[in-house]
């Protein structure tokens, strides 16, 4: 089975910061992962899928990059709305997926 | 508009079973597969299998093989699934979600659309 690790699983930021989330596949998954934002109580929401393309809808300071095990998600201002846990998806492997552990955005 | 809509909360107690539903909307439902995703209190995202809409395949997560069933009815566009022998460790929050591909040629695919979720909870 793939496993995903995302670093790190707590990060502190401020508002305007430039923050980075980084996954890392046990193998290689080419460009087939989905970031996701989940905020408590509600569902996930897809950001970013096949590693850099940004979902429709969702704001251009969010952004993917990486392809075969080491991937990051970057949002470059750090809004109000964006403290939230985020997740990294391989599918890779579908339709068997695996999800990272999670890191929680706090402010600072 | 895509809609997944999820059943409402349920308390079981240990050994029984549950049968969650989703039904879809806003989309034609045999062209897109669904996962289930559980998530317990305070942890992270676990994926538990997957169905298609179109033929009924299955593949479930290997954790949960034997205990769990998932079914589509498409007369009413809703997916079911179906988890045996709760244990306390099965009180989660179950999602599912819809899988699309980003285009035609892609292998693989992602969720895009989520249930609002159900809450489980599993207390003698």
């Amino acid at each position: 089975d793939i496993q995903m690790t995302q670093s790190p699983s707590t990060l502190s930021a401020s508002v305007g910061d430039r923050v980075t989330i980084t996954c890392r596949a046990s193998q290689s998954i080419s460009s087939w992962l989905a970031w996701f934002q989940q905020k408590p109580g509600k569902a996930p929401k897809l950001l970013i899928y096949k590693a850099s393309s940004l979902e429709s809808g969702v704001p251009s300071r969010f952004s993917g990059s990486g392809s075969g095990t080491e991937f990051t998600l970057t949002i470059s201002s750090l809004q109000p709305d964006d403290f939230a846990t985020y997740y990294c998806q391989q599918y890779n492997s579908y339709p068997v997926y695996t999800f990272g552990q999670g890191t929680k955005l706090e402010v600072k | 508009q895509v809609q997944l809509v999820q059943s409402g909360a349920e308390v079981k107690k240990p050994g029984a079973s549950v049968k969650v539903s989703c039904k879809a909307s806003g989309y034609t439902f045999t062209s897109y597969g669904i996962t289930w995703v559980r998530q317990a209190p305070g942890q992270g995202l676990e994926w538990m299998g997957w169905i298609s809409a179109n033929n009924g395949n299955t593949n479930y997560a290997q954790k949960l093989q034997g205990r769990v069933t998932m079914t589509t009815d498409t007369s009413t566009s809703t997916v079911y699934m179906e988890l045996r022998s709760l244990r306390s460790d099965d009180t989660a929050v179950y999602y599912c979600a819809r899988v699309t591909f980003s285009n035609y040629y892609d292998s693989s695919g992602y969720n895009d659309y989520w249930g609002q979720g159900t809450l489980v909870t599993v207390s003698s």
